[in-house]
């Protein structure tokens, strides 16, 4: 079973600290993705990988970075956290191909007070 | 401008009935559709995938069908379950995209016992 894990499951942060959001695959997938959840506006792309020390910019990657040093490992950034970068954010992953779902993890609710 | 939509928030349906649930889309590229499912609390489970290539894709309870010249896709479960009660988002994947995938917002199904 492919699993993909996520640092933490709540997360609570003071408006202009750095965040890191660490996400782990253990299925030796190129792909990688982070999400974030919001009521009523479903799941948007921040930031993919599709190979080590690759990225790309997704739907709304402003206020984000990303980070992607080994295969299996891919770490969002938020620089200087904002109230409105509360929401759940969820990381992904998949292999190569054509019709290759994509493997999430739990998830991590991140609160910016 | 949302290129999948989901517009219906939310659906009730009968245990033991059919749950219908539906999904549109207007980027022509896209030639890839799958359909998610997910509890509070977790990350989104893959549940069933169709290429544009095809008309309907069968798996036990769930049907996906599609209909590329209304750019329409649905998801047949039958009979519904309590457990079937979950938020379910529709996406799509375009080709040339390095896999990425567009979401729609997600309709929360809750089947009555």
């Amino acid at each position: 079973d492919v699993k993909v894990t996520q640092s933490s499951r709540y997360l609570v942060k003071r408006t202009g600290e750095k965040v890191f959001l660490e996400c782990v695959q253990d299925m030796d997938h190129e792909n990688m993705f982070w999400y974030r959840q919001d009521p009523g506006l479903g799941l948007r792309l921040i930031y993919f990988s599709y190979d080590v020390k690759m990225k790309e910019k997704g739907d709304i990657p402003e206020g984000y970075s990303v980070s992607r040093e080994k295969k299996e490992r891919f770490s969002l950034i938020l620089e200087s956290a904002s109230t409105n970068q509360t929401s759940m954010y969820l990381c992904a992953s998949s292999s190569r191909g054509l019709g290759q779902e994509q493997y999430f993890g739990p998830g991590t609710r991140l609160t910016v007070t | 401008d949302q290129q999948v939509k989901q517009n219906s928030p939310s659906l009730s349906v009968q245990e033991g009935r059919i749950s219908i649930l539906n999904c549109d889309y207007t980027n022509s590229m896209f030639d890839y559709f799958l359909w998610y499912k997910k509890y509070p609390a977790e990350g989104p489970t893959f549940l069933i995938s169709i290429s544009s290539i095809k008309d309907k894709n069968e798996d036990g309870r769930f049907t996906v069908f599609l209909n590329k010249s209304a750019k329409h896709l649905s998801l047949h479960i039958v009979p519904s379950q309590p457990g079937d009660s979950a938020v379910y988002f529709c996406a799509a994947m375009r080709r040339g995209s390095a896999r990425q995938l567009t979401f729609g917002s997600g309709t929360q199904l809750t089947v009555l016992p």
